[in-house]
């Protein structure tokens, strides 16, 4: 039992490049989340999907895009790499009752050129 | 959208003292509460949480304690150790399952 992991755990990408991170989970969660931490910001919620098929936005979610076409895969893209999306990224994933509690990946950690 | 504030930013306790971190909420339908702790380099990892419809739970040396009138919740850790140096984050949760995270307290246990 893996529960949630992450590939990469390290990108470096220039300016301009695109890329996509997954995230996998064996929980068999309903629920999965993309965060970004940033020194001094705390966690903050890019996306997340409440089901296999559906997405919807989080509080920061511009710049970024995602996928939930199986239920244990929840994708997160960027299109167009910009310095301001360095970061570290983690996924987690939660049942859908309370509590809702929540499983976090080891993260990837992202630097835009 | 919800608005959680946490404080101290930092914190610095002997060993052996409590450390208490404090949050606020600001939106009345958040109904569960995590604490996550984080060593460096490391994933959040829930330490304890509490609903909406308890007051104060309690594990070991670990407790929440929830004032939903006045909107803040609280942890409390007592007997410090130096393993319980790290980063804690509160968190609120409205229906719909979104997680709004504070901004973090470093904690040093000095030996």
């Amino acid at each position: 039992n893996a529960g949630v992991t992450q590939t990469p755990k390290f990108r470096v990408l220039k300016t301009g490049q695109s890329m996509t991170l997954l995230c996998a989970q064996d929980m068999n969660h309903e629920y999965m989340y993309w965060y970004r931490q940033d020194p001094g910001m705390g966690l903050r919620l890019i996306h997340y999907s409440v089901g296999e098929g559906t997405t919807a936005k989080g509080e920061v979610p511009d710049g970024y895009n995602v996928s939930r076409l199986k239920k244990q895969n929840f994708l997160l893209g960027l299109e167009s790499a910009a310095p301001s999306q360095t970061s570290v990224y983690f996924c987690a994933s939660s049942t859908s009752g309370l509590p809702y509690e929540q499983y976090f990946g080891p993260g990837t950690r992202l630097t835009v050129t | 959208g919800e608005n959680v504030e946490q404080h101290p930013s930092t914190l610095s306790v002997q060993e052996g003292d409590s450390a208490v971190i404090k949050c606020t909420y600001s939106d009345s339908a958040s109904n569960y509460f995590p604490w996550y702790k984080q060593e460096l380099g490391k994933r959040p990892q829930l330490i304890i949480d509490i609903r909406s419809n308890v007051g104060e739970k309690k594990d070991q040396r670990i407790a929440v304690t929830l004032n939903k009138t006045a909107k803040h919740f609280s942890l409390h850790i007592t007997e410090t150790q130096p393993e319980d140096s790290a980063v804690y984050f509160c968190a609120a949760s409205i229906p719909g399952n979104q997680f709004y995270f504070g901004t973090g307290t470093s904690l040093t246990v000095i030996p």
